[in-house]
């Protein structure tokens, strides 16, 4: 089974600063999707960034990028020029590739990141 | 962006009674839904995987008896958490998985929260 963790319970960042999220995985598959969700008060999760792990170049949203480094299993999320309105839990989170056997395409998720920006 | 509607996003109800969460996906087909539950300051735990006109798939630990979990059609799963205790109390989240999208996303409801007194 795949795991996902997230080392770091909780970030602060200065409005404006650049701070990078932690995300390491566990699996023995080679193909598969990696995201970024955020979850803000309002508690509906929202996508931040997708990546499929066939691709190596870093996907990239405006202000939100990623690291990913498939051989040590990593996939960090950079958040650069950082708002108040990044402030939200974020989880990490893996899914499979359609058609795995037994694994349908659910979505594993780490323990999250609370990260606060501040003034 | 394709949108996920959870109704209601809040209920107490007394403890025994039964309570049905709706998940309708508004703009799009979603051949597979999932739903979740998250406690307080936890991550997602992911419940059981509903097919479109099939039985739902329960991961394990979660009883289906108590959480049952209908698809009857490509944009609506329904929870409905029969004789609800205090324990039951909790997040619920629903997310759909679009049909023909081949990117891997997951779209999310707005979340339940669940009081059982």
């Amino acid at each position: 089974a795949q795991t996902v963790t997230q080392s770091q319970p909780e970030m602060s960042v200065q409005e404006a600063e650049t701070v990078t999220l932690s995300c390491t995985y566990d699996t023995s598959e080679s193909d598969y999707y990696l995201f970024w969700y955020k979850q803000p008060p309002s508690r509906q999760m929202i996508l931040v960034i997708r990546q499929e792990a066939y691709k190596q170049q870093n996907a990239t949203e405006n202000r939100f990028s990623v690291n990913f480094q498939k051989a040590a299993k990593s996939f960090s999320l950079k958040i650069s020029d950082s708002q108040l309105g990044d402030a939200a839990m974020y989880f990490c989170a893996y899914r499979s590739q359609p058609g795995s056997a037994g694994t349908a395409s659910k979505l594993t998720f780490g323990t999250g990141t609370r990260l606060q920006v501040t003034l | 962006g394709a949108v996920v509607s959870q109704h209601p996003s809040r209920v107490i109800c007394k403890s025994g009674t039964s309570v049905k969460i709706e998940c309708r996906s508004l703009d799009f087909q979603a051949t597979t839904m999932f739903w979740y539950r998250q406690f307080p300051k936890k991550s997602l735990m992911l419940m059981a995987t509903s097919n479109e006109g099939s039985k739902a798939t329960y991961e394990q630990g979660v009883e289906k008896d108590k959480f049952l979990i209908n698809h009857a059609s490509l944009t609506l799963s329904t929870l409905t958490v029969t004789s609800a205790h205090p324990e039951d109390s909790s997040f619920y989240i629903c997310s759909a998985r679009q049909a023909g999208r081949v990117t891997g996303e997951l779209f999310f409801g707005e979340g339940s929260r669940l009081t059982v007194l």
